[in-house]
C-alpha cells in the first residue's frame, strides 16, 4: 500500500495563530486531497489539489485555508488564523482517478487543538 | 445534505460470528464506494471497493455487496476476529468530480472474544 506520513502528529496553537500542516508522499504523486475529521463526527473533504493546483474544494475550505507543494515534494495545508472549531484530525491523502485508481489512501493524520 | 449514511452507530458481535455493516446513499451518480477501517488517532486504512457496475467484491474475509436499485451497500465480515474492532466508514465517489471521497458517519463495531 502506498504511504504518506503527515507532520506533525501533534500541533497545539493558540487561536488567532497560524498553522502548517505537512504530508509528504513516500513517491512521487500528483494528485492529492485533505480532509478532516472533527471529533466523534464523519470525515470531511477539504480540498483536492492536482498538478500543483486546485481542483476542487468545499465550503469548508474558506480564504483562512491554502494549500500548495512548495519544494515538489512536501504538501502543505495552512490555515491563517485558526479558530477554535478548527480543532480536528487533518488527514492527507494521495490517489484517485486521476491517478489510475480510485481507492485514496490516508496518511495518519495531524491532530490540532486550537486553545 | 448527508449524501452517505450510516444509520447504525455502533454494532456488537460474537468472535467468529458474521458481522454486517450497513451504508446508504442518496446520490445516483455515485459510481465506486470503498469502506475504510479507522482507529482512534490514525488515519482511515483502505479495506475493500466496488464499481457500480458489480454487486458483489470479496477479498478474503470481506465481502462488499452493492444494492444499486435501493441505494444500499453492505459489508460483511466472516468470521468476525477481535482485531476487527474498529470505526468502519463507507464512502463513496463519482466520475464528475476530482474523486473526492464523501464518508458516512461511521459504525464502531465491537467484536467480543
Amino acid at each position: 500500500e502506498p504511504e504518506v506520513t503527515q507532520t506533525p502528529s501533534h500541533q497545539v496553537t493558540q487561536m488567532g495563530q497560524e498553522v502548517i500542516l505537512r504530508c509528504v508522499p513516500i513517491s512521487n504523486h500528483l494528485y492529492f486531497y485533505w480532509y478532516r475529521q472533527i471529533l466523534g463526527q464523519k470525515v470531511e473533504f477539504l480540498v483536492s489539489f492536482y498538478n500543483n493546483e486546485i481542483s476542487e474544494k468545499s465550503e469548508i475550505f474558506d480564504d483562512q485555508f491554502s494549500v500548495e507543494r512548495p519544494d515538489g515534494s512536501n504538501f502543505t495545508l495552512k490555515i491563517r488564523s485558526t479558530k477554535l472549531e478548527d480543532s480536528a484530525m487533518y488527514f492527507c491523502a494521495h490517489g484517485g482517478r486521476l491517478w489510475g485508481t480510485d481507492t485514496q489512501y490516508f496518511g495518519p493524520g495531524t491532530r490540532l487543538t486550537v486553545l | 445534505d448527508q449524501q452517505v449514511k450510516q444509520n447504525s452507530p455502533s454494532l456488537s458481535v460474537q468472535e467468529g460470528r458474521i458481522s454486517i455493516l450497513n451504508c446508504d446513499y442518496t446520490n445516483s451518480m455515485f459510481d465506486y464506494f470503498l469502506w475504510y477501517k479507522k482507529y482512534p488517532a490514525e488515519g482511515p486504512t483502505f479495506l475493500i471497493s466496488i464499481s457500480s457496475i458489480k454487486d458483489k467484491n470479496e477479498d478474503g474475509r470481506f465481502t462488499v455487496f452493492l444494492n444499486k436499485s435501493a441505494k444500499h451497500l453492505s459489508l460483511h465480515i466472516v468470521p468476525s476476529q477481535p482485531g476487527d474492532s474498529a470505526v468502519y466508514f463507507c464512502a463513496a465517489s463519482t466520475a464528475s468530480n476530482t474523486g473526492k471521497l464523501i464518508f458516512g458517519q461511521g459504525t464502531t463495531l465491537q467484536v467480543k472474544p
